[in-house]
């Protein structure tokens, strides 16, 4: 059972335009969420977090939004640049379990 | 700074041979430590977490194991490597006091 779901595997931006990347979760008792970025080969990046007594959280280009009835987060990343092309991830964790659950990741194609 | 080191970085290793993998933190105390696996296309699964020394809490039932015979070292292992460990293996910590996780490197281990 997937708890934390990107159900888009990849999507196209253009350069200087929004990408806007979707997470799922079925668990309510989860309550603190993180994006991750990853590039090939290489280790994931933190970016943004979030918990559950907020609905926002913005940090620079980055922004996460969570809307606990419909168990939705979003990342916005305006305006989007070459260089956030990568896989993002997002992860989602119950307080006082020290684990994340990771979904399996959306591509996000930067065009220049 | 904190940092976390893994290595070797690849490794290919031949189906049956064991297998030893290790990651380690600097800059911090009492970390939780967690070992994931990145299978070609999908998301990162958690393998294992420790809050501890000697503590160590199993995800997956599989032939791997994982011990933590220091602070700021954990060691995933295997006595007998299958084909479908093969993948992208990624240890992380993160602090007692907050929830975000930091990645290492990872080690693109093939089985062949």
């Amino acid at each position: 059972d997937q708890q934390v779901k990107q159900n888009s595997p990849s999507l196209s931006v253009q350069e200087g335009r929004i990408s806007i990347l979707n997470c799922d979760y079925t668990n309510s008792m989860f309550d603190y969420f993180l994006w991750y970025k990853k590039y090939p080969a290489e280790g994931p990046t933190f970016l943004i977090s979030i918990s559950s007594i907020k609905d926002k959280n913005e940090d620079g280009r980055f922004t996460v939004f969570l809307n606990k009835s419909a168990k939705h987060l979003s990342l916005h990343i305006v305006p989007s640049q070459p260089g956030d092309s990568a896989v993002y991830f997002c992860a989602a964790s119950e307080s006082g379990t020290y684990k994340y659950i990771f979904g399996t990741g959306t591509r996000l194609k930067v065009l220049a | 700074s904190q940092t976390i080191h893994q290595w070797p970085a690849t490794l290919v290793q031949p189906v049956g041979s064991p297998l030893s993998l290790e990651c380690t933190v600097e800059g911090t105390s009492n970390p939780n430590l967690y070992w994931y696996r990145q299978a070609a296309g999908r998301g990162l699964q958690l393998l294992f977490y420790s809050v501890g020394i000697g503590q160590i809490s199993s995800e997956v039932p599989q032939n791997l194991s994982a011990s933590r015979p220091q602070d700021r070292q954990f060691i995933l292992s295997s006595k007998k490597l299958l084909l479908s460990d093969s993948g992208f293996y990624l240890c992380a910590w993160s602090g007692t006091d907050k929830y975000e996780q930091y990645f290492g490197p990872g080690t693109r281990l093939t089985v062949t």
